[in-house]
Parts: C-alpha cells; structure tokens; sequence
C-alpha cells in the first residue's frame, strides 16, 4: 500500500523558516518512474503547486516562491523535506505531499505524469 | 508558465444532471492535462489524466476530452458524491499548473 505523510510544525512565527516533510511507503524514492511534489492549498483558496522532485535529483519549483524553496530528499530515509523561508501569514495553508508517476496499475502512459496517491495534509498558520 | 483557467468558477446541479467543466490552457499542452476532484476536508483525487483516461476505480459517469488548449470534464448523471470542487492541472512541463476550480453545488 502506498502511503505519503507529512509532517512539521503547526504553527511558524513570521520571517521564521517552515521545514515541512513527507515521508513515503509502499514505494522507492530512487524509482524512476515518479517523483514527489508540494502542493499547499491556503483556507478557501485553490491548490498552489510548490515544487517537485525526481529520482535523478531533478527539481523543479514555482516560479513566484522560487527564491524562497529547497526541495530535497533522503531516499534511504523515504522522506523528501521541503522548507519555505521568511514566512508570513499568507503562507498559511494546508500543505500536501503527493506522488507524481505515470502508471495506472500495471500500465505505463510514458510521460504521462499525474499525482495519483496523496497524504492528508499538514494545515500550518503563520502568526505572531 | 502555463497558466490554466477553468469555467465555471462554480455552478448549481440536481441529481440526474450533465455537467460540464471546462479547462483551457495558455499554451498548447497536448494531452497533458489531468483533473482532480476535492471534497471539502479531504486531499484531490485524480478522476482523469492524459486529458481522458480514467484513472482506476473512478466511476465511468466521468470523462474528460481535449487536446491542445481546450479541455472538458463531464459528468454524466451527477450523483450526490458528486458535489465538490474540481481542479485541472497541466504537467506538459515544470512548474505544473492548477485551474482555480470549479466548485459543484447541489441546486
């Protein structure tokens, strides 16, 4: 069974930085065919994705939060750790982890990317 | 990057009803396009992917179509489980792109 779970703190004071992390099973980080995005969802609001992280080390991050986010990931401890520096209150949200591949079962759709199993949620607020 | 735009923002729908989401995107993207649904609470789940295959154990009243700009996700019969928020999502390349959703509300 494929799980994803995150974890970090529930509340962060303002300019601090937020260390969230996810941490997988059921499946290999070093697995070619996925990979393990950030997608964070502010109270009432649309999803937002983050960022993302392939077996190669290969990462990829939002355009707008770019200077602000380091993906990365310990394939031995199945956990990929995203941290978001100099937060504010805008950043409150849910956050999630979710694995990114291209198989439906037994069948591959090469390329075909699509975040098929994700954690719950970790909800962070951002206050004084 | 791509910027993806969903209409309706939401929409009213009895039981029994069709409905119909519509996705466009900024750029050509192929078929590279995926749809989630979300209940209030609850994290997205994938309903199609590839603009119109079905991911497993999703029911067949969904279908998606599209390729290009313009994508659809229909619901044949909307059934109370139904009634949510839908998302598109676009990985034809990095950074990936959501819709804003479109949120199904019970007429």
């Amino acid at each position: 069974q494929v799980t994803l779970k995150e974890s970090g703190p529930v509340l962060v004071k303002p300019t601090e930085t937020l260390t969230l992390t996810c941490t997988v099973s059921g499946f290999s980080l070093s697995n070619p065919r996925m990979a393990v995005s950030w997608i964070r969802q502010p109270p009432g609001k649309a999803l937002e994705w983050l960022a993302h992280i392939f077996s190669n080390d290969e990462k990829s991050y939002n355009t707008s939060l770019k200077s602000r986010l380091t993906i990365s990931k310990v394939t031995s401890e199945s956990q990929v750790v995203l941290t978001m520096t100099n937060m504010d209150p805008v950043d409150t949200a849910t956050y999630y982890c979710a694995r990114e591949g291209y198989c439906r079962g037994a069948t591959c759709y090469a390329g075909y990317y699509f975040m098929d199993v994700w954690g719950k949620g970790t909800t962070v607020t951002v206050s004084s | 990057d791509i910027q993806m735009t969903q209409s309706p923002s939401s929409l009213s729908a009895s039981v029994g009803d069709r409905v119909t989401i519509t996705c466009r995107a900024g750029q050509s993207i192929g078929s590279y396009l995926n749809w989630y649904q979300q209940k209030p609470g609850e994290a997205p789940k994938v309903l199609i992917f590839g603009a119109s295959t079905l991911q497993s154990g999703v029911p067949s009243r969904f279908s998606g179509s599209g390729s290009g700009t313009d994508f659809t996700l229909t619901i044949t019969s909307l059934q109370p489980d139904d009634f949510a928020t839908y998302y598109c999502q676009q990985t034809y390349n990095s950074p990936r792109t959501f819709g804003q959703g479109t949120k199904v509300e019970i007429k």
